[in-house]
């Protein structure tokens, strides 16, 4: 069956750590992307890839960065954590442009 | 990127009855996702249906599509204490959106 895996379920760091969220798929996925989650605003898209080294920016990226240097590894870096970066992060995989994505469990992380 | 909307936000029905949840979107598309989530967990592909079909079924799921409209309902038919859920649509080209999603509670 096919996965993604989120290394950690939950996190707690904090303010001024830098915080890396790591996430694996076995399927060949070309496309990766990372999420946040909060109540009452839906999942918003933080970054994506479309292929090794390659990243875009999603709607909320500020604060992030993203490394891609496998095609089957997408790693999320907050640079330094801070207090409303609390929040449930997830991270998905699709093959082709307009695919079903396939998601991980999800790290909650806390930034005390 | 494409925004998907969900109607109504929150949902309470009893077991065995049917649940209707619908979803709006802005501009063009290829298909239209269906997606669940279980408390505090990752989503769960549900249906996809692309934007020649006008409708599909999946056990007792059906979703229908209406491009004029833009919009798209997903039911699912004699429900289950399981479906407590949040249900989101979704569509796009890379860049998918995702809404704030239905919260279905399905009492015993």
């Amino acid at each position: 069956d096919v996965k993604v895996t989120q290394s950690s379920r939950y996190l707690v760091k904090r303010t001024g750590e830098k915080v890396f969220l790591e996430c694996v798929q076995d399927m060949d996925h070309e496309n990766m992307f990372w999420y946040r989650q909060d109540p009452g605003l839906g999942l918003r898209l933080i970054y994506f890839s479309y292929d090794v080294k390659m990243k875009e920016k999603g709607d909320i990226p500020e604060g992030y960065s993203v490394s891609r240097e496998k095609k089957e590894r997408f790693s999320l870096i907050l640079e330094s954590a801070s207090t409303n970066q609390t929040s449930m992060y997830l991270c998905a995989s699709t093959l082709g442009q307009t695919g079903r994505q396939y998601f991980g469990a999800g790290t909650r992380l806390s930034v005390l | 990127s494409q925004q998907g909307e969900e109607d109504p936000q929150a949902l309470s029905i009893q077991e065995g009855e049917n649940a209707t949840m619908n979803c709006s979107y802005k501009t063009s598309i290829n298909n239209l996702q269906w997606y669940r989530q279980n408390s505090g967990r990752g989503l769960v592909h549900l249906i996809l249906i692309r934007s020649n079909e006008r409708e599909k079924h999946s056990g007792r799921l059906r979703v229908t599509l209406d491009t004029s409209k833009k919009s798209s309902s997903l039911l699912i038919t004699a429900s289950r204490a399981a479906d407590t859920a949040s249900y989101f649509c979704t569509s796009g080209t890379y860049k998918y959106i995702f809404g704030t999603g239905t919260r279905l509670k399905v009492l015993a």
